[in-house]
């Protein structure tokens, strides 16, 4: 069984700090990698996504991916209490169709004031 | 504006009932989702479709069933068979490039009466 593991939550960081979300993965041949922001009650909503190693920055945002270490961690920089919600890891495992994608259990972020 | 447009927004379902989620999209995404998302969880795939008249089973699908007879249609069929149905019910598309993001509706939340 594929997995895609978050770290556990939940994570509280004070306003204006940076929040580290990390995720690994066990399919080395993972091709696609997203991160999704989830509100309470709502759908996931695409925020980043990387494909090769190294670091990819939109805003405060920030993804990371490692592919020899299989993971890959998510930065949000400047963080505000609007940036409160689950944030799910998917991946695009090697030899999936189209978009298949697994996901991992998501990690609570609670930024407070 | 496009998007995925899933309905009802809230189901109850009786014992014994069969019942039906409806999800479309005007994105033109050959490719269609079904997920379940328990409380605290992430999210399962149900069921996923890249052409219309042909879908898989994901990793859950007992206790549903869907169809694909147009493109732009996913419904999504919560049978008796499926004895704790209690969850959020997310569609979710993507197009046939295989490095796209699934983008999703905004979910059905379903309870037993």
């Amino acid at each position: 069984q594929k997995e895609v593991e978050q770290n556990s939550g939940p994570l509280s960081v004070p306003e204006g700090a940076i929040a580290s979300l990390n995720c690994t993965y066990s399919d080395r041949g993972s091709q696609s990698f997203f991160w999704y922001r989830q509100y309470s009650g709502k759908s996931p909503e695409l925020i980043m996504f990387i494909y090769s190693n190294g670091d990819k920055e939109d805003g405060r945002f920030t993804a990371q991916l490692n592919k020899a270490s299989q993971y890959v961690s998510l930065l949000i920089r400047d963080s505000q209490p609007s940036d409160s919600a689950t944030y799910l890891c998917a991946v695009k495992e090697r030899g999936t169709s189209y978009g298949k994608l697994t996901f991992g259990q998501g990690t609570i972020l609670t930024v407070h004031p | 504006d496009g998007g995925i447009t899933q309905s009802p927004k809230y189901l109850f379902r009786k014992e014994g009932q069969n019942v039906t989620l409806s999800c479309e999209q005007n994105l033109n995404h050959d490719a269609m989702y079904w997920y379940r998302q328990d409380p605290g969880q992430g999210l399962r795939l149900i069921y996923y479709s890249q052409i219309v008249n042909d879908f898989q089973k994901g990793d859950i699908a007992e206790g549903y069933s869907v169809s694909r007879e147009k493109k732009e249609s996913f419904p999504l069929t919560v049978t008796s068979a499926q004895k704790n149905p209690t969850a959020f019910y997310l569609c979710a598309s993507s197009s046939q490039h295989s490095n796209q993001p699934q983008h999703f509706g905004d979910g059905t939340r379903l309870s037993i009466l």
